[in-house]
């Protein structure tokens, strides 16, 4: 079945810093990829919907020069959270769609960001 | 506004008992309803999809009952197992949206016990 590779699982990082997470499709090609963040036992609320060679669409109420998402290939995107705080912390996960309207979407397993 | 209503929040079943979790919509230009199980810590797993023009689908131990004029989908889990303990989350595509993106309904942590 198709595999998405999200990369680190966890990051502890300093208020101010900067993190980057990788999503990768390994056996198919992507070209749209959602980001999401979830708080703990809530739902996932879709942050970004990144689109291979354009730029991304935000949802409403997310900074995106925050939360700067890249899709330069077919295979990977990137969120950088920018200048990190505490309130930034949270679970991230992307998930990967081949394209076609009938695809079905796939999750990585995220990443726990914590911010001190 | 929340499109997709999920419950219960929470759920304890008997182990081979059935787990039952409701879900209810009302865009009706949503064309395809997933339900994802997660685990603490890991991402959501497609668990078993079905569209609208069909009103059940069956894979293993799981099945979705589809209700299109009462717009209203649940998920059935047979003979529930410890396993099955994690969360389960609905979830519907809108026709409209483009390209593939979910509306999630809240939740729901089932607890599954020996």
């Amino acid at each position: 079945g198709a595999v998405v590779s999200q990369h680190p699982s966890w990051v502890i990082c300093k208020s101010g810093t900067s993190v980057k997470i990788e999503c990768r499709s390994l056996d198919f090609q992507a070209t749209t990829m959602f980001w999401y963040r979830q708080f703990p036992k809530q739902s996932l609320m879709l942050m970004a919907t990144s689109n291979e060679g354009s730029k991304a669409t935000y949802e409403q109420g997310v900074e995106k020069d925050k939360f700067l998402i890249n899709h330069a290939s077919l295979t990977l995107s990137t969120l950088t959270v920018t200048s990190a705080h505490p309130e930034d912390s949270s679970f991230y996960i992307c998930s990967a769609s081949a394209g076609a309207t009938n695809s079905p979407l796939h999750f990585g397993n995220g990443t726990r960001l914590t911010v001190t | 506004q929340q499109q997709v209503k999920q419950s219960p929040q929470s759920l304890i079943v008997q182990k081979g008992g059935i787990s039952i979790i409701n879900c209810a919509y009302e865009n009706t230009a949503f064309d395809y309803f997933p339900w994802y199980q997660q685990f603490p810590g890991k991402g959501p797993a497609l668990l078993i999809a079905i569209r609208p023009d069909v009103s059940e689908k069956k894979e293993g131990r799981f099945t979705i009952s589809f209700n299109k004029s009462a717009k209203q989908f649940s998920l059935h889990i047979m003979d529930s197992q410890p396993g099955d303990s994690a969360t389960y989350f609905c979830a519907a595509k809108d026709s409209g949206a483009g390209s593939y993106q979910l509306t999630f309904g809240k939740g729901t942590k089932l607890s599954v016990i020996p």
